[in-house]
C-alpha cells in the first residue's frame, strides 16, 4: 500500500541551524513527491515538488529511491519558517499526505 | 483574491442533524476535492470531483455526499453527523487529475454537540 511517514510530529529549531525535516514512503511505481505547507492561519499550500528540482525559500528535498525518503532540509533556519509541513505522495489522481510534522523555530 | 473559498470557516450541528458546507473556487479548475482531518492526522480524501464525473473514496462513509451543481461550486453534506465526524474538512482544487499542485481553502471546523 502506498504510504507517506513523517516520525516526527513536532520538530524545534534555533534560528540559524539547520534542518531536517524528514519523509518516508512507500509506493511500488515512480513517485511523484511533494511538500506542503500551512503557516499560521493560512491554507494549506504547496511548497516543493521533487520534478522540479527547485529551492523555495530556502528549502530543498531531495529524493533517494534506495532509502525511499523525501527529506525537506534547509541550511539555515529562519523564524517564519514555523509553520507545519506535509510530506505527500501523488498516486494516479490523487495525493496521500503525511500526518505532518510541526517545526517550530526557536528565537 | 482568494481562489478557493469555504464557508462557513466553522459550523456547529447537532448529532444526527443534516449540515452542508460550501466550497467555492475563482479559478475555473476541472476537479474539486473534499478532505477530511481530524487532529494531528493528514487531511484524508473523502471524495472528488472531475468536471461533472464523480468519484468516491472506497472507505467514505454513505453518510459523506457531495454535490457539484456547476464547475465553481461543491458542496458537502453530512447525513446524519456523529460525534466521529467533528474535524476540519478541506476543499481543494487542481487544473485536472494530472495536474500535481491542489489549491486549498482555507477548510471548515465542523464540530458536533
Amino acid at each position: 500500500a502506498q504510504r507517506v511517514t513523517q516520525p516526527e510530529k513536532l520538530l524545534s529549531v534555533f534560528k540559524g541551524a539547520p534542518v531536517e525535516l524528514k519523509c518516508n514512503y512507500s509506493y511500488s511505481g515512480s513517485p511523484e513527491l511533494f511538500w506542503y505547507v500551512q503557516y499560521s492561519r493560512q491554507r494549506l499550500q504547496l511548497l516543493l515538488r521533487h520534478i522540479s528540482r527547485e529551492s523555495i525559500k530556502g528549502f530543498t528535498a531531495d529524493l533517494n529511491k534506495g532509502e525511499t525518503s523525501f527529506h525537506l532540509k534547509k541550511p539555515f533556519a529562519q523564524e517564519e519558517d514555523s509553520a507545519m509541513y506535509y510530506c505527500a505522495l501523488k498516486r494516479d489522481d490523487k495525493i496521500i499526505f503525511g500526518k505532518g510534522t510541526r517545526l517550530h523555530i526557536l528565537p | 483574491d482568494a481562489m478557493v473559498i469555504q464557508n462557513p470557516r466553522y459550523q456547529v450541528t447537532q448529532f444526527g442533524k443534516p449540515v452542508t458546507l460550501s466550497c467555492s473556487q475563482t479559478l475555473n479548475h476541472n476537479v474539486m476535492y473534499w478532505y477530511q482531518q481530524k487532529s494531528s492526522q493528514a487531511p484524508k480524501l473523502l471524495f472528488h470531483y472531475y468536471d461533472k464525473d464523480f468519484n468516491n473514496e472506497a472507505d467514505t462513509p454513505d453518510n459523506f455526499q457531495s454535490r457539484r451543481p456547476n464547475t465553481s461550486f461543491c458542496f458537502l453534506d453530512i447525513r446524519s453527523p456523529g460525534l466521529g465526524d467533528a474535524a476540519m474538512y478541506l476543499c481543494a482544487t487542481s487544473r485536472g487529475p494530472w495536474d500535481t499542485e491542489q489549491y486549498f481553502g482555507p477548510g471548515t471546523r465542523l464540530t458536533v454537540t
